[in-house]
């Protein structure tokens, strides 16, 4: 059971540039979602989805583009790259146990833009 | 605003310590709080979940406790081990649906 796997796991850009972040979970869990990772603050959600064909944006989505085409799979396009973008990206898969959503994170791409 | 506070920023121990992390929060309404380890490199990883009529959990040597009235939280640590070295993070999550709010986390350094 490979959980949620993220590629690739490093990338850097030059200014302009695009490329796709990869996200995979075998869980067959409905809810997925992208965060970023930056010094000094905590992980903020970019955008999410909540079931195949279905997504919505989160707390910080300018600069990035999701679909969802299947249940497997949430990959995070970046359109232009900006130095700003510099970051680590974490997706996150979920399900509902009892009462709360658990959450199982990949283990990030660190992406530098220069 | 929803906020969550964590303190100390990092901290250092010797291994076979014990040690206390603090976690305050604004977030509400409120619907459960997470403690998270993630290891250098690699994403979070679950360690308690604790919903409003939670006031303590334990997995394994961790421990957390709750004060929703005084909104703060603490993770102790018991007999630490180098393996303990990481950061932790608390999140709170609003009722509703899937809205995160994570702490900056505190950076563990456990020495031999």
């Amino acid at each position: 059971n490979a959980g949620v796997t993220q590629t690739p796991k490093f990338q850097v850009l030059k200014t302009g540039q695009s490329m796709t972040l990869q996200c995979a979970q075998d869980m067959n869990h409905e809810y997925m979602s992208w965060y970023r990772q930056d010094p000094g603050m905590g992980l903020r959600l970019i955008h999410y989805s909540v079931g195949a064909g279905i997504t919505d944006q989160g707390e910080v989505p300018n600069g990035y583009n999701v679909s969802r085409s299947t249940t497997e799979d949430f990959p995070l396009r970046l359109l232009s790259a900006a130095p700003s973008q510099t970051s680590v990206y974490f997706c996150a898969s979920s399900y509902l146990d009892r009462e709360y959503y658990g959450y199982t994170f990949g283990s990030g791409t660190r992406l530098t833009v220069v | 605003k929803n906020q969550v506070e964590q303190s100390p920023q990092s901290l250092i121990i010797l291994e076979g310590k014990n040690c206390t992390l603090q976690c305050n929060y604004t977030v509400s309404p409120f619907s459960n709080l997470r403690w998270y380890k993630q290891d250098t490199g690699r994403g979070p990883v679950s360690l308690t979940i604790m919903t409003f009529s939670e006031n303590t959990k334990s997995n394994g040597r961790y421990t957390a406790t709750l004060d929703a009235d005084t909104k703060q939280s603490s993770l102790h640590i018991t007999a630490s081990q180098l393996s303990d070295s990481a950061s932790y993070i608390c999140v709170v999550t609003n009722t509703g649906f899937q809205k995160l709010v994570f702490g900056t986390g505190t950076r563990l350094l456990v020495s031999p």
